[in-house]
């Protein structure tokens, strides 16, 4: 079982609607959860950290975290074009570990 | 202020032959990190530093080195290039390591390797 598992893709939504990217983790020592957003042939740009369960909103973007699940979410409100890429969820734990998910690619169609 | 630089932004070598990768931050951060990218393998730890002065091996450290130089400055090296450390190489640095806040990594562009 990999550490950090996120929906498989693509995902393809049109545009207006509301994407949905999951992801879950294994360690139960994890304590710090991000998303990044990665355009094709770019770097990782960080969107969203979330450090308690609950919801948490920026803008467009809510990230929700679910500790005894271990499972934390992004929703994309009033998905764009320009939200078209690949999405990565990582988890650190308390000792410092940082472990990537493999990214879900994300098309929003106008 | 340029946050995260990388160099080379694209390398292609022989197999057997020897690079070194640089990484600069100007974010006063404590923490940088090494890692590679394979198309849909995700971002793989090669090496990390806490803080200036210490190294740590990460998921996939075989084949590397590294030097935490000084607090900006964390280079990764290819002592002797082999075809299946083609990919993408990132760099990232964060303000610190194992605190619940302080965690978020910054990204460098990148550098494209390609071994032959």
């Amino acid at each position: 079982q990999k550490e950090v598992e996120q929906n498989s893709g693509p995902l393809s939504v049109p545009e207006g609607a509301i994407a949905s990217l999951n992801c879950t983790y294994s360690d139960r020592g994890s304590q710090s959860f991000f998303w990044y957003r990665q355009y094709s042939g770019k770097s990782p740009e960080l969107i969203m950290s979330i450090y308690s369960n609950g919801d948490k909103e920026d803008g467009r973007f809510t990230a929700q975290l679910n500790k005894a699940s271990q499972y934390v979410s992004l929703l994309i409100r009033d998905s764009q074009p320009s939200d078209s890429a690949t999405y990565l969820c990582a988890v650190t734990t308390n000792a410092g570990k940082s472990t990537f998910g493999d990214g879900t690619t994300l098309t929003v169609k106008p | 202020n340029a946050g995260v630089t990388q160099t080379p932004k694209f390398q292609v070598l022989k197999t057997g032959q020897s690079m070194t990768l640089q990484c600069a931050q100007d974010m006063n951060h404590n923490s940088m990190y090494w890692y590679r990218q394979d198309p849909g393998m995700g971002l793989r730890l090669i090496y990390y530093s806490a803080s200036e002065g210490t190294t740590d091996k990460g998921e996939v450290p075989n084949g590397y080195n590294v030097s935490r130089l000084n607090k900006r400055e964390f280079s990764l090296r290819l002592e002797s290039a082999a075809p299946s450390q083609t990919s993408v190489y990132f760099c990232a640095s964060s303000e610190t390591l194992g605190r619940i806040q302080g965690n978020e990594q910054y990204f460098g562009p990148g550098t494209r390797l390609t071994v032959t």
